[in-house]
């Protein structure tokens, strides 16, 4: 069975960082595309970046370039979201994402974890 | 940016009746390897999202066939037959043919009458 599990969300003060994972299991993630994508309270959905298979490509919606920074360990079926300099407007539920095929479309999404900006 | 627009965006349906929604982007989606990659996603109260229809009209598996995909270029539509009870939710439209960044629309919140 695909899963994808994120954690590492939480409360944070602005200005400050966090570190969120994704464990995937019940397939290789080396074979997919990865992304995260958000949504504010209440809001819709925001894609906020994504890697390519062995890691060469990295992609961000411009909200976020400079301040987050997405990676993977396809040994540890992990992907990562580096998040600086964290601003109210980042508070949301992140999920990881599955890409399918080239990546020009989402598959199995995860649970979500909740980033909270707040001082 | 591909700006991705719905209508309408509350739908209160009843229980059997057909229900449609409308989604339109800000420029053709049709990419250069012919394909045209809109997709719909479902996402039922406390749930993370899950999609419904990929390229237009291509079902997921294990998707009622009560859910059906149509459009060309800049035009879609998200169709149920008869709307059930477990159909309530949002549904967002997304282009994945310009990208990045990868776009979806505002969503359109259905619930029942």
């Amino acid at each position: 069975e695909v899963q994808l599990v994120e954690s590492g969300g939480g409360l944070v003060q602005p200005g400050g960082s966090l570190r969120l994972s994704c464990e995937a299991s019940g397939f290789s993630l080396s074979h997919y595309w990865m992304n995260w994508v958000r949504q504010a309270p209440g809001k819709g959905l925001e894609w906020v970046a994504n890697i390519k298979q062995d890691g060469s490509e990295k992609y961000y919606v411009d909200s976020v370039k400079g301040r987050f920074t997405i990676s993977r360990d396809n040994a540890k079926n992990s992907v990562y979201m580096q998040m600086n300099s964290l601003r109210g407007e980042d508070t949301a539920v992140y999920y990881c994402v599955r890409g399918v095929g080239s990546g020009r479309t989402f598959g199995y999404w995860g649970q979500g974890t909740l980033v909270t900006v707040s001082s | 940016d591909v700006v991705m627009t719905q209508s309408p965006l509350s739908l209160p349906v009843t229980l059997g009746q057909p229900a449609s929604i409308s989604c339109r982007s800000s420029q053709s989606l049709v990419y250069t390897d012919g394909d045209t990659y809109l997709h719909w996603f479902q996402q039922r109260p406390g749930q993370s999202p899950r999609r419904l229809i990929y390229k237009v009209s291509n079902r997921d598996p294990g998707v009622p066939d009560r859910f059906s995909g149509s459009g060309s270029g800049t035009d879609f539509t998200l169709k149920i037959s008869r709307v059930e009870a477990e159909d309530v939710g949002v549904y967002y439209c997304m282009q994945g043919t310009h990208w990045p960044p990868f776009t979806f629309g505002p969503g359109t919140k259905v619930d029942i009458k």
